[in-house]
């Protein structure tokens, strides 16, 4: 009974490299999400997908990062030159209907050195 | 834009006690749903219960239960008994009933409250 499954459970890179975070949802959830969580604070959505559509990518960044959920395979977060400020913790959430509650990952931590 | 409040950074409950969690929210929407989430220091995001705001009973989990004020736009959770297992933070979170883009989809948290369990 696999729940929301996100690896690596911890990331480092350093300043310029790329970071690749990969969920895969729950058996029979189709809806995606991401959120990212900064030290001391509660979770900020990022982006929305359903498989090989993004729905709703009103919390992401504009410049450097990107989001995919392919039909086969998991959803990926990509973060692209990567600063100090990425550093923060990345949850996924997934659902079998956007209207169903959301259940979520242990998270990737990314680290930025 | 949605925002959602917890005024309480920390709270300290003996075991067995009760304590109350408090949360409230501002929207312009009549139709949306409630959450709280309960995230142990695993940092796995756990629900624990949710609330459609179409509902005016409110929404109960075991030990679990919030009182919910729609005109208010306040959200609390009640634990009683309280259990050293149920050491976290806590998130209220708001999310819209619309599907319209911008954010609709997504989850609304506060900035958590730690509750922390005297044994």
């Amino acid at each position: 009974n696999a729940g929301v499954m996100q690896n690596p459970r911890h990331l480092v890179r350093r300043r310029g490299q790329e970071a690749r975070l990969r969920c895969s949802p729950m058996k029979g959830h189709s809806h995606v999400y991401w959120y990212r969580q900064l030290p001391e604070e509660g979770l900020k959505f990022m982006v929305y997908l359903q498989k090989e559509n993004i729905i709703d990518e009103s919390g992401m960044p504009k410049e450097r990062f990107s989001a995919e959920f392919p039909k086969e395979g998991p959803s990926i977060l990509r973060i692209q030159q990567v600063v100090r400020g990425d550093s923060a913790a990345y949850f996924c959430a997934s659902s079998r209907l956007s209207n169903q509650p959301q259940h979520f990952g242990d998270g990737t931590r990314l680290s930025i050195l | 834009a949605q925002t959602v409040t917890q005024s309480q950074p920390e709270m300290s409950v003996q075991e067995a006690e009760t304590v109350t969690l408090s949360c409230t929210y501002d929207t312009s929407e009549s139709d949306y749903y409630l959450f709280w989430y309960k995230q142990p220091p695993s940092r796995q995001m756990i629900l624990v219960i949710r609330q459609e705001a179409y509902k005016q009973q409110n929404a109960t989990e075991n030990r679990f239960s919030v009182n919910f004020q729609k005109a208010a736009k306040s959200f609390s959770l009640k634990i009683s008994d309280s259990q050293l297992g149920d050491a976290a933070m806590y998130f209220c979170a708001y999310r819209s009933a619309r599907k319209s883009g911008g954010g609709a989809d997504g989850l609304t948290f506060g900035k958590g409250t730690h509750l922390i369990i005297q044994p």
